[in-house]
C-alpha cells in the first residue's frame, strides 16, 4: 500500500509558541491531502483539506488563522499550530489518497502527538 | 454522506472469527462501505471496501445485505494484534474530495 509519513511522531512545546507538522506521501503524488485531530476517547475530527497549489479548505469551526496548511509539492503538506495553547493539545493525523491506487483509498499518516505546557 | 451506526464495544476470542455489524439506512445508490481500523496511538488502517457485492481481501470479508442498509465485516481468525477500533464509513463514489467521515466505531476486544 502506500506510504503516507508524518513527522514528528511527538512533540512538546510552550504555550504561545508556533509547532509545524509534516506530512509527505513517500511513494505518490498526493494532490490532496486531509488533515483531522483526535483528542483522547474520540473518533477522528476532519479538520481540513488540503490542495496542492492552492489554499486549504477549512471545516466548519475550525480557524483557518490558528491552523495554517501550507501544501507547496505534490508530496508535501504542513500543518502549523500558531499560538498554541493547552487547549490545542491532541493527536493530529494526516491523510492522502493515492490515484494510482484509485481515489477510494485513503492512506493515513501515523499521526503526530501534541502537548502544550 | 450517510450516518452509520456501530456497536460500541465488542468482545472476541481468540482464533475465533469477529463479526462487526454496521447499519446504513439511509445509504444512497453512490455511496460504497469503507472499513478502516485504528490501532492505539496510530493512524487509521484500510481494511476494505465495497458498493453491493461482498468482497473479501488478505485482511477481512465484507458482507453487505442485498437492500444495502447494513453490513458486517468479518476477521475470519482474530489475533490479539486486531484488537483496534473499528470504523465504518460510508461514501459517495461521486465525491472527489476523497475525504472521510469517522463516526464513534467499535472497539473490538480480542481476548486469549
Amino acid at each position: 500500500g502506500a506510504v503516507v509519513s508524518q513527522h514528528p511522531s511527538w512533540v512538546i512545546c510552550k504555550s504561545g509558541t508556533s509547532v509545524k507538522i509534516e506530512c509527505r506521501s513517500l511513494d505518490f503524488q498526493a494532490t490532496t491531502m486531509f488533515w483531522y485531530r483526535q483528542f483522547p476517547k474520540q473518533s477522528l475530527m476532519l479538520m481540513a483539506t488540503s490542495n496542492e497549489g492552492s489554499k486549504a479548505t477549512y471545516e466548519q469551526g475550525v480557524e483557518k488563522d490558528k491552523f495554517l496548511i501550507n501544501h507547496a509539492s505534490l508530496t508535501l503538506s504542513t500543518l502549523t499550530v500558531t499560538s498554541a495553547h493547552p487547549e490545542d493539545s491532541s493527536f493530529y493525523i494526516c491523510s492522502a489518497t493515492n490515484p494510482g491506487q484509485g481515489r477510494e483509498k485513503l492512506f493515513f499518516g501515523s499521526g503526530t502527538q501534541l502537548s502544550v505546557l | 454522506d450517510a450516518k452509520t451506526t456501530q456497536p460500541t464495544s465488542m468482545d472476541c476470542a481468540e482464533g475465533r472469527a469477529a463479526n462487526l455489524p454496521c447499519n446504513h439506512s439511509t445509504i444512497s445508490g453512490n455511496e460504497y462501505v469503507y472499513w478502516y481500523r485504528q490501532i492505539h496511538s496510530q493512524g487509521p488502517q484500510y481494511i476494505i471496501h465495497g458498493l453491493k457485492n461482498n468482497e473479501t481481501n488478505e485482511m477481512a470479508s465484507l458482507i453487505i445485505t442485498e437492500d444495502r442498509k447494513s453490513s458486517t465485516l468479518i476477521l475470519p481468525h482474530a489475533t490479539l494484534r486486531d484488537t483496534a477500533v473499528y470504523y465504518c464509513i460510508v461514501r459517495a463514489f461521486s465525491s472527489n474530495t476523497g475525504k472521510l467521515i469517522f463516526g464513534q466505531g467499535t472497539t473490538l476486544q480480542v481476548k486469549p
